[in-house]
Parts: C-alpha cells; sequence; structure tokens
C-alpha cells in the first residue's frame, strides 16, 4: 500500500478566513488523489477527484470556488477551504490511488473547527 | 446510483464471542469490494479487497467473504483491541468508492 500524512492534523480558525490543508504521499507516486469530508457518525462523502497537473473534478453538490485543489507535484495535494464558515466543520480526509484495482489507501485525516 | 448499507450500525461483544457484520450493496460494474477499520479521529485502514462473488480472504481474527448481493465480515473469538468502526466500500465503473456508514463494534474484556 501508499503511506499518506496529512497537515495539519487538527485546526480551529474565525469564520470567514481561508485553511490549507496538505496531503502528501510518502511512498509513492500519486496521479490520483481524493478528498472526502466525514461528519460525526457519518460516511466518507467523496468531495474531488485531484489529478496531478490538471484541475480537480468535483462531486455534485460541491462548491469548486470554495473548496480549491491543487496537485502541483505526484506526492502532494493541497485543500483549501476558502472563506470558512462553522458548517465547514467537519474531518476531512485524503486518499491516494495507486491504480489498477481501485484500492485506496488513506491519511490520518485533518479535524476542522471555524467558530 | 452506487449505494451501500451496513448492519447493524452498532455491535457490542463480549471478548471472545464470534460475530459477523453485514455489507449490503448495489453497483453497476463492480470493482471491488472493500473493507476498512477506522478508529476515532484516525483515517481509514485497509483491510480487504473482495472481487468476485465465492472469495474469501482472512487476517488475523477477520475474514471477509462477498456474494453478488453482499460481504460479510467474519470476527472470530474479538479482543477488546477490535473495537473500531468498520466501514465497507464499493469500487463501481468509475474508479471512485462509495461507503457505507460502518458498524460500531465495541468489544468489551
Amino acid at each position: 500500500g501508499a503511506v499518506v500524512s496529512q497537515h495539519p492534523s487538527w485546526v480551529i480558525c474565525k469564520s470567514g478566513t481561508s485553511v490549507k490543508i496538505e496531503c502528501r504521499s510518502l511512498d509513492f507516486q500519486a496521479t490520483t488523489m481524493f478528498w472526502y469530508r466525514q461528519f460525526p457518525k457519518q460516511s466518507l462523502m467523496l468531495m474531488a477527484t485531484s489529478n496531478e497537473g490538471s484541475k480537480a473534478t468535483y462531486e455534485q453538490g460541491v462548491e469548486k470556488d470554495k473548496f480549491l485543489i491543487n496537485h502541483a507535484s505526484l506526492t502532494l495535494s493541497t485543500l483549501t477551504v476558502t472563506s470558512a464558515h462553522p458548517e465547514d466543520s467537519s474531518f476531512y480526509i485524503c486518499s491516494v490511488w495507486t491504480g489498477g484495482d481501485n484500492e485506496q489507501f488513506f491519511g490520518p485525516g485533518t479535524r476542522l473547527t471555524v467558530l | 446510483e452506487d449505494q451501500v448499507t451496513q448492519s447493524p450500525e452498532a455491535l457490542r461483544l463480549q471478548e471472545g464471542e464470534s460475530s459477523s457484520l453485514n455489507c449490503s450493496y448495489t453497483v453497476s460494474g463492480l470493482r471491488g469490494l472493500f473493507w476498512y477499520r477506522q478508529d476515532p479521529g484516525k483515517g481509514p485502514e485497509f483491510l480487504f479487497t473482495l472481487y468476485s462473488a465465492g472469495e474469501e480472504k482472512e487476517k488475523e481474527r477477520l475474514k471477509a467473504t462477498l456474494t453478488k448481493k453482499e460481504s460479510f465480515l467474519h470476527i472470530t473469538a474479538p479482543k477488546p483491541e477490535d473495537s473500531a468502526t468498520y466501514l465497507c466500500a464499493v469500487g463501481g465503473s468509475n474508479y471512485k468508492l462509495t461507503f457505507g456508514k460502518g458498524t460500531l463494534l465495541t468489544v468489551n474484556p
């Protein structure tokens, strides 16, 4: 599998500010990464597919201007939550797709709290 | 639209008491049925991938099986450290994963 890290582990910010979350693939060159959001006691919901060197593909209902994704290298994808509001508070998790058989390997997640 | 339903939502077992978790699914073009373990405040940890009906995979006290409509995660003689949320997901024709809500397993010593 792939080893994936995220930074920061948790972040608290004021309403209206922007927050950047990093997702790093430590031992695999990932052309494709995914970003998920998970609310308490809910399932993981796919937000977007991050493709190295091209624009991200967003799921229906996810605002692409609010959740900016940049996949500038084979080891790093970033998610920026712009003008965050309390309803954006959630657990954000990224994953790396190693190709072929659909297996995804997940990062440890980032807890975002917007006050 | 791909769908995954897991049951029960929560399961409490005594140490050593074997049981099974269920994952029912509908998917167009199955490209894998996945089981993950998720501890509180952590990302999902990969356990198994199953691809075709009749397939079985084992890891320590866990065994996953697959039919055309559902998958089971059997837990034999569980220990307290097996306590976690177990997530089931299906990979569809678009290579994306659709997750169920999970089963919260608690194993009491």
